[in-house]
Order: C-alpha cells, then sequence, then structure tokens
C-alpha cells in the first residue's frame, strides 16, 4: 500500500451537475471518513464507515450527498444537483478506532 | 458534540526561534489528540499525537503537552526552520468518535 488514494484530483462541474468521487483506502484500515475542507479552515467531518457499515453522518451532510463503502474497500461520494458552496476540497481518510488518520491528497471541486 | 479551538490562527517567527500553539477542547471524554501538518496544495500529515494518560509527548524539535484538568493541549516546535512553515491542525477524538479539528494555525518561519 503506498496510501490513501484519492481520485479525480481535480474536478470542475457546472451548477446542477452530479459529481462521484472514489477514495482507496489503506487496505488494512477498516475504518473510512470524508471530511470536507474549505480555504482557511481544518477539515469538517462528513461521514464515515466501519467496514461496509455507514457508522455516522454529519449535518452538514445534506440529502443531496450520498456516500457509499460496497464490501467495505473503496468508497465513494456522490453530490447530486451541485451548488455554488459544494465547492471545496474533499479529503478522505483511513485508520482504526481511536487512532490518528492517514488522508489521501483529496478531490478539488469546482462548481461553475 | 466535541468543540476544538485552535489559536492563534497566524503565527511568524524568526528561524531557531521556538513555536508554540495552543488548543482547547470541550469533550472531557476525549482521549486522544494528534497533530496535523498541511502544506500549500497538499494532504494533511500527522506530526505527533498524545493519548489522556501521557502528560508530555517529544519527537526530536516537536513536543506536545496535554493538561486534563483544564482541557487544554499545546504544540511546541524548537528550533524552527523555513520548512516548518505550514498550517498545523490540532483534533481531538474520544473513544470511536471521528477526529474534530480546529481551524488551523498557519506558522510562517522568516529566514
Amino acid at each position: 500500500d503506498t496510501g490513501v488514494s484519492q481520485n479525480p484530483r481535480h474536478k470542475i462541474t457546472k451548477r446542477g451537475q452530479n459529481v462521484t468521487f472514489r477514495c482507496d483506502p489503506i487496505s488494512e484500515h477498516n475504518r473510512l471518513y470524508w471530511y470536507r475542507q474549505t480555504l482557511g479552515q481544518g477539515p469538517e467531518f462528513l461521514t464515515y464507515f466501519q467496514n461496509e457499515a455507514q457508522l455516522e453522518k454529519s449535518r452538514l451532510l445534506s440529502d443531496r450527498f450520498s456516500a457509499e463503502r460496497p464490501k467495505g474497500s473503496f468508497s465513494t461520494l456522490e453530490i447530486q444537483r451541485t451548488e455554488q458552496g459544494d465547492s471545496a476540497m474533499y479529503l478522505c481518510a483511513s485508520g482504526h478506532r481511536g487512532q490518528g488518520y492517514t488522508f489521501g491528497s483529496g478531490t478539488r471541486l469546482t462548481v461553475v | 458534540g466535541e468543540n476544538v479551538e485552535q489559536h492563534p490562527s497566524t503565527l511568524s517567527v524568526q528561524e531557531g526561534d521556538s513555536a508554540v500553539i495552543k488548543c482547547t477542547y470541550s469533550d472531557s471524554a476525549s482521549n486522544y489528540f494528534p497533530w496535523y501538518k498541511q502544506e500549500l496544495g497538499k494532504r494533511p500529515q500527522l506530526i505527533i499525537d498524545i493519548r489522556s494518560n501521557v502528560g508530555e509527548k517529544k519527537d526530536q524539535r516537536i513536543a506536545v503537552t496535554l493538561n486534563k484538568t483544564a482541557k487544554h493541549f499545546s504544540l511546541h516546535i524548537t528550533e524552527t526552520q523555513p520548512e516548518d512553515s505550514a498550517v498545523y491542525f490540532c483534533a481531538a477524538i474520544s473513544d470511536g468518535t471521528p477526529l474534530v479539528f480546529g481551524k488551523g494555525t498557519r506558522l510562517s518561519v522568516i529566514a
């Protein structure tokens, strides 16, 4: 494993379009986290999985956001009907319960 | 839920001086406190962490202290170098919950 991998690195989309991001965690980590980071702010928690179970979703995660982790391996984060306010860096991280995370390089989303 | 406050938001030091960044947390159940360094355009990287059963931890030029009673913890960087320039984030977690991050401190080390 070389770390947490995220694709794509950058995504530019028109307002109203749907986008999907992918995260491949470190294989031995059973927890996978999604965070959002805007300029000048710390990462804000969105949701996390333990294996394939989605255990918690932040109130930041509107109905337009959905995340999956089929088979407890990679995860996808989909945003439907994108809005300009969705523009941010979407960070994925993996780790074990009660420990620090390893972050991916993120997907930078720009909604125009 | 947990709330983490971090200050200062920006910090400039002369090369070779020390830098201190402070964080407070609200949830007395929090028991793990990592620090991340994020260089421009890069991912946050874990640089040091401390658990609630320890008061201080050191790794070369970096140290972290924890005061559980006051619910605050600090990052200390000694003999700062230009490559220490970055944004530093503190975070807190209680067993099983997701990390809650502070808003970050932009450290500039002036050569």
